[in-house]
């Protein structure tokens, strides 16, 4: 039950788009199509913003994208903002459990 | 509307266990997994596992069988997190969760609060 792998920074400036990866293997993100991602602002608890892969919930402004290929999934953001500054975590299931990746910070330059 | 409401913060003895609550309202209790994910001060998410509270059936991640138990009360719709033989690694922020549908995917949408565990002695 290893964590998936995600960069431990990226960053961008206001309006560019960044995109965050996710490796794991074909027993979690290869296997499943249940996928999702999460952003967290310090002292605050996780904030589900992309699901199933590629869905959002309700609220979740559209310029946060989710996909998948083979074992890698990614977290697209586009037109960032300043709010967007955060640590955002992938997380897949795995049939017996669920595994979250180690956390990537994005940084609004 | 759908909440989870924790427990308050708890300090413990190295080898103590420690057990947290998770009251849910606004739902169907019995319809949703309840899962459970800690957080070190900073640190990542770490899934620890999930219980079904109509069955009582729990699962829970290798790292913690053995130490972690997982219960509820459906009669005040409340679901427990118990882990026992506490260490100082174990100091963290714990919080219950609720997927967005009702089987197991890892897609939790409702957090509860947060019970930060420190574990000193």
């Amino acid at each position: 039950q290893s964590a998936l792998t995600q960069p431990r920074s990226v960053s961008g400036s206001p309006g560019q788009s960044v995109t965050i990866s996710c490796t794991g293997t074909s027993s979690d993100v290869g296997g499943y199509n249940y996928v999702s991602w999460y952003q967290q602002h310090p002292g605050k608890a996780p904030k589900l913003m992309i699901y199933d892969v590629s869905k959002r919930p309700s609220g979740v402004p559209d310029r946060f994208s989710g996909s998948k290929s083979g074992n890698t999934a990614s977290l697209t953001i586009s037109g960032l903002q300043a709010e967007d500054e955060a640590d955002y975590y992938c997380c897949s299931y795995a049939g017996s459990h669920v595994v979250f990746g180690g956390g990537t910070k994005l940084t609004v330059l | 509307q759908v909440q989870l409401v924790q427990s308050g913060a708890e300090v413990k003895k190295p080898g103590a266990s420690v057990k947290v609550s998770c009251k849910a309202s606004g739902y169907t209790f019995t319809s949703y997994d309840i899962n459970w994910v800690r957080q070190a001060t900073g640190q990542g998410l770490e899934w620890m596992g999930w219980m079904n509270p109509n069955s009582g059936n729990t699962g829970y991640a290798q790292k913690f069988q053995g130490r972690v138990t997982m219960t509820r009360n459906t009669s005040i719709s409340t679901a427990y997190m118990e882990l026992s033989s506490l260490r100082s690694e174990d100091t963290a922020v714990y919080y219950c969760a609720r997927g967005l549908t009702p089987g197991p995917s890892g897609s939790y949408v409702y957090w509860g609060q947060g019970t930060l565990v420190t574990v000193s002695s």
